[in-house]
């Protein structure tokens, strides 16, 4: 498919384990986000990649999160040590990256449902 | 209180007639876009509206900005009940308030 691809859709953990969520965006896409959207609210800005540049990672909650970006592509978002108040949905967009952070229509996956027990 | 507030928080027509939402901010940006999400999962993008730009349309829909009130408003024209969904607006902070802020959205429910 064209679009942004997610996975898993969904993933249920007990609390205090580690999770991996994956993000596979549209290819050609230098910009790729993540987001996190808690149970009827907005979503929260996690972390920014552009092309080759340092990600800009002033959205993450705490050093239990963190993500990379290999090959200017594929990207995985991981929690460590996860807490209850790490569920939520967490979602991916990419887009063209022209004209620099958030200039251009982001491009969503579907979304990682987490849910911690 | 966060940027990027939109309202109403939810809103209920009838199919055929027009919606309205307003998203309201508080510091200078460098663009605000619309989104669109059925079901809690992805989003859709709809307009992206730059701050030299007063009106945009796409379709049946419509988006005003003003930056002296710092607010925008979407509109879609003639509902159908697959516009139902809620809606976002999110803002892209300009110079050194390179931020992206969502609002909580509107949830709007058109009825056949």
């Amino acid at each position: 498919g064209a679009g942004v691809s997610q996975s898993p859709s969904n993933k249920v953990t007990e609390k205090g384990k580690d999770v991996e969520l994956r993000c596979d965006p549209i290819s050609g896409h230098t910009a790729l986000y993540w987001y996190r959207q808690s149970l009827g609210q907005g979503l929260e800005f996690l972390i920014y990649f552009q092309g080759n540049s340092a990600p800009d990672k002033s959205g993450l909650p705490s050093d239990r999160f963190s993500a990379e970006r290999t090959g200017g592509s594929v990207s995985t978002l991981t929690i460590q040590r996860t807490q209850q108040e790490d569920s939520a949905v967490y979602l991916c967009a990419s887009s063209s990256g022209a004209g620099g952070f958030g200039n251009q229509p982001q491009h969503f996956g579907d979304g990682t449902r987490l849910s911690i027990l | 209180s966060q940027q990027g507030e939109e309202d109403p928080q939810a809103l209920s027509i009838q199919e055929g007639e027009n919606a309205t939402m307003n998203c309201s901010y508080k510091t200078s940006i460098n663009n605000l876009q619309w989104y669109r999400q059925n079901s809690g999962r992805g989003l859709v993008h709809l307009i992206l509206i730059r701050s030299n730009e007063r009106e945009k349309h796409s379709g049946r829909l419509r988006v005003t900005l003003d930056t002296s009130k710092k607010s925008s408003s979407l509109l879609i024209t003639a509902s159908r009940a697959a516009d139902t969904a809620s809606y976002f607006c999110v803002t892209v902070g300009a110079g050194n308030n390179r931020k992206l802020i969502w609002g909580l959205g509107t949830s709007l429910a058109v009825n056949p």
